[in-house]
């Protein structure tokens, strides 16, 4: 299994500004993806990250508001923009190795003041 | 679009009470994932299903995959403290046949065990 971390663990915010996420694997991987997690709920893709192309958003996610980088196979970030209370959520990255299993990272916690 | 549904929502048991965990697909699904979240943890990957009818064992755990390849059920035998968290199902998610190795997680079953 791929051993994924991320950073910050949390962070408090306040409404407007942004913030940048890291995604580090320990191995390279094809695809990268961002989940938002709300309390005792399911998981929402965000998008989906690949090395070298444009990542790929799902309803209700825009670039604007969720800037993706993926610079190479082990790396991604997540920023969160001009945020506000209803962004406060845990933010998960997960990788696939190519079995089609997910390897998520340990979480980052934000709360929007 | 595709929807996995789970049942059910929460799930009391008294430890040593057997527990079981639904989830259907309303389309056919090439393969089911199951995952594991401890209270405060992020999803762990338990096992995937592949085959038509397969069952598969891991301890305690028995994971099935329906004929038709669009339910799955989870089931813990004589539960125990450790099993709590909560347990979701996924399936590829299809975008004009192709998946791109998205997943389409269920709503999740929040399994509580009582000492």
């Amino acid at each position: 299994s791929a051993v994924i971390s991320q950073k910050p663990s949390r962070d408090i915010c306040q409404r407007g500004t942004s913030l940048t996420i890291q995604c580090q694997v320990d191995s390279q991987v094809t695809m990268m993806f961002w989940y938002r997690q709300q309390p005792g709920q399911s998981l929402t893709l965000i998008a989906t990250a690949n090395q070298g192309s444009e990542a790929t958003y799902e309803s209700g996610f825009v670039i604007d508001k969720f800037p993706i980088s993926r610079p190479n196979l082990t790396f991604s970030t997540l920023t969160v923009s001009n945020m506000s209370p209803e962004d406060s959520s845990i933010y998960l990255c997960s990788a696939d190795r190519g079995g089609n299993e997910q390897f998520f990272g340990p979480g980052t916690r934000l709360t929007v003041l | 679009g595709q929807q996995v549904m789970q049942i059910p929502q929460y799930q009391h048991v008294q430890e040593g009470e057997d527990f079981t965990t639904y989830c259907n697909s309303s389309t056919t699904l090439s393969n089911i994932q199951w995952y594991k979240q401890r209270p405060g943890g992020h999803p762990v990957f338990l096992i995937q299903l592949v085959k038509s009818g397969e069952v598969k064992k891991q301890k305690r755990l028995t994971f099935q995959f329906g004929e038709a390849k669009k339910n799955s059920s989870l089931h813990i035998t004589a539960t125990q403290t450790t099993d709590v968290g909560t347990y979701f199902c996924a399936g590829p998610s299809r975008a004009g046949g192709t998946s791109y190795g998205k997943l389409t997680f269920g709503q999740g079953t929040i399994l509580t065990v009582h000492p």
